[in-house]
């Protein structure tokens, strides 16, 4: 049964504390992505990856880190540099396509996960 | 990126067609439009994709005019499931930052 996945659903954690949420994906996937989503707001975009060993900086990375040591996973850490960790954090992957012919890439998302920082 | 303009939320009833128009005025030529749908504490879900004219699935048309500075996805017969948030993004994906911008997406109330 292919598909993505993040643990955990729940996370509760204090304030000044790191913690590193799972994403994994069977779907052989090359791209993967990491989104921020505040309530009522949309998705803004943290880090992404490409390719195993390179990942580049979204649209808010600062207080965040990542790695992409296997095709399948790419972890997120919230760090204690990030303001405002509490909110719904969303995994995606795509098969990455060339070329006009084949339009955009589809992302498909995870269930995400919920971070509370008390 | 294009930006896009949606309205902010919309109500209609069971059984009724849909449609939720955007704006993307800064459209570039090799930008695809794309439509996503998000249930309250879920991740958004892949709807429909197009380049211009109209596209067709099982569960909605995309409708783009020539000029393609909009767009307007119709869900026909809509039911009280379809409840939900639906984004339009604008994107060039065969180069450069392959990830999508969301914007605030247009909230969908479907009542009985």
């Amino acid at each position: 049964d292919g598909g993505i996945t993040q643990s955990p659903k729940y996370l509760f954690r204090k304030e000044g504390q790191n913690v590193t949420l799972s994403c994994e994906q069977n779907l052989n996937h090359d791209a993967m992505y990491w989104y921020r989503q505040d309530p009522g707001q949309g998705l803004r975009l943290i880090y992404y990856s490409q390719i195993v060993n390179d990942f580049q900086k979204g649209d808010i990375a600062e207080g965040y880190s990542v790695s992409r040591e296997k095709k399948e996973s790419f972890p997120l850490t919230v760090t204690s540099a990030q303001k405002n960790p509490t909110a719904f954090y969303l995994c995606a992957s795509s098969l990455l396509s060339g070329g006009r012919a084949t339009g955009t890439d589809t992302q498909y998302f995870g269930p995400g996960t919920r971070l509370t920082v008390l | 990126l294009a930006k896009t303009t949606q309205p902010i939320s919309m109500d209609s009833y069971e059984g009724q067609e849909v449609n939720i128009t955007c704006s993307h005025n800064n459209i570039a030529t090799n930008d695809y439009i794309t439509w996503y749908q998000q249930f309250p504490s879920q991740g958004p879900r892949f709807i429909i994709q197009g380049y211009k004219t109209k596209v067709t699935n099982e569960v909605a048309s995309l409708f783009i005019p020539a000029d393609r500075k909009s767009s307007t996805l119709s869900l026909p017969r809509v039911s009280l499931s379809d409840t939900a948030v639906y984004y339009c993004l604008v994107g060039r994906m065969d180069t450069g930052r392959r990830a999508l911008t969301f914007g605030s997406g247009t909230r969908l109330q479907v009542q009985p």
